[in-house]
């Protein structure tokens, strides 16, 4: 079954600081692995997807992912974090249900961002 | 291009009542799936319809129903409400059912059961 866990459920960062969200993953058929993004109060965005094509990912906002296979990871990396980063982050893999598909999700990581 | 639209924002109900909560797609997407967010907690997958049949469903009891309607829209249906269904529910549409394929997100619907 797949599923996926997420180490740390609240990081803090300093502005202009390296922002790293980790993510493990389980998967018994080659995975899809998505990161997204939840602001108070509002619905999830996508920020990036690894759907096999490449290893390192780039998505929206400057943030990037590696998909590393031995050690069944798929961190999320900003090289400098922003005030606006600060959110909910969650990590999801692509499970088949039935005939369909489920996201399965991570129980999230909150990040904080100090000036 | 519209996005996803969930209605009502907030909603709340008294133990044992029954709720309608409803969803529109993107245009185009003919897949919905609906989720669970209990407080600070990850999406937990509810259902999912793809052209107007159920094409998959999670570990939630049958008191939780939906319907996906010729125009692609969605309802979730729950009955008999419990205090555990307090929670935010997204509904998330996307082209079709393969597993690489984005979900896109709704604002979701806060249901309090008091």
């Amino acid at each position: 079954a797949q599923s996926v866990t997420q180490l740390g459920s609240h990081v803090s960062v300093s502005e202009g600081a390296l922002v790293l969200l980790r993510c493990n993953y389980s998967s018994s058929v080659p995975p899809y692995l998505f990161w997204y993004v939840q602001y108070p109060n509002q619905g999830l965005q996508l920020l990036l997807k690894y759907t096999s094509a490449a290893t390192l990912v780039k998505g929206i906002n400057g943030f990037e992912a590696e998909f590393k296979k031995s050690e069944t990871s798929f961190h999320l990396t900003k090289p400098s974090a922003h005030m606006s980063d600060a959110a909910e982050y969650f990590c999801a893999v692509s499970a088949p249900v039935k005939a369909g598909t489920a996201l399965i999700f991570g129980k999230g990581t909150t990040l904080s961002v100090s000036s | 291009e519209t996005g996803v639209t969930q209605s009502p924002t907030h909603l709340i109900k008294t133990r044992g009542q029954q709720v309608t909560l409803r969803c529109s797609s993107q245009s185009g997407h003919n897949t919905v799936s609906w989720y669970q967010q209990a407080l600070g907690q990850g999406p937990q997958f509810i259902f999912q319809y793809y052209r107007e049949e159920e094409n998959g469903r999670g570990n939630f009891p049958p008191r939780f129903s939906g319907l996906q309607f010729p125009n692609y829209s969605s309802e979730l249906n729950v009955n008999a409400l419990e205090l555990d269904d307090s929670a935010l529910y997204l509904c998330a549409s996307s082209l079709n059912s393969k597993p690489l394929l984005e979900q896109y997100f709704g604002p979701g619907t806060r249901l309090t059961v008091t």
